[in-house]
């Protein structure tokens, strides 16, 4: 199975910061890593979908880059409604697995 | 608007079986691959199981090979998780989650509520 880790694993930041978020697969996935957003007591929400294409309806401030072992999720200008928990997901092998999460908190 | 509404879940003892049932609206169920994540409780989301547009192609965790069956009846645009010879490790929260896509899978773009399912004697 491919192993994916997020770092960091939590992560303190204030409004306005730039934030970049790690994902790094244990063997090549090409562009095939989706992000996620949850927020407490709800479902994920699709962020970024093939590495770098940004779902429908999500701010542009959010971008994906990255392709084979390492990707990017990158939040320009962190907003309130931004303090989340966010998850990477790979979708180039079965099973299609999770990181473990990025918890970002305000500081 | 896009609907998926999980059902089914509640208290079971271990070794004990459930079935899951998510709902669909909203869309055209048929052409998508549907997928099942669980969170257990203060966890992060593990992946569970996918199905083909049409049910002939079935992939699960090795944590739940043998023990879950993923299932769906596209005339009642449905979506179904048979789980099995449960364990104290298989409580969580069920998510039904859709792909983004029709031809590969890209990512779940909409999900459901959840059922939770708790594993307890």
């Amino acid at each position: 199975d491919i192993q994916l880790t997020q770092s960091p694993s939590f992560l303190s930041a204030s409004v306005g910061d730039r934030v970049t978020i790690t994902c790094r697969a244990s063997q090549g996935i090409s562009s095939y890593l989706a992000w996620y957003q949850q927020k407490p007591g709800k479902a994920p929400k699709l962020l970024i979908y093939a590495a770098s294409t940004l779902q429908s309806g999500v701010p542009s401030r959010f971008s994906g880059s990255g392709s084979g072992t390492e990707f990017t999720l990158t939040i320009s200008s962190l907003q309130p409604e931004d303090f989340a928990t966010y998850y990477c997901q790979q979708l180039n092998s079965y099973p299609p697995t999770f990181g473990q999460g990025t918890k970002v908190e305000i500081k | 608007e896009v609907q998926l509404v999980e059902s089914g879940g509640g208290v079971v003892q271990p070794g004990g079986s459930l079935r899951l049932s998510c709902a669909a609206s909203g869309f055209t169920f048929d052409d998508y691959a549907m997928h099942w994540v669980r969170q257990a409780p203060g966890k992060g989301l593990e992946w569970v199981s996918l199905i083909n547009w049409d049910g002939s192609s079935t992939y699960y965790a090795d944590s739940v090979k043998g023990r879950f069956t993923i299932s769906r009846d596209n005339s009642k645009n449905s979506l179904y998780l048979q789980i099995n010879s449960l364990r104290g490790e298989d409580t969580a929260l069920y998510y039904c989650g859709k792909d983004i896509a029709t031809t590969q899978e890209l990512g779940m773009d909409y999900w459901g509520q959840g059922t939770l399912v708790t594993v307890s004697s």
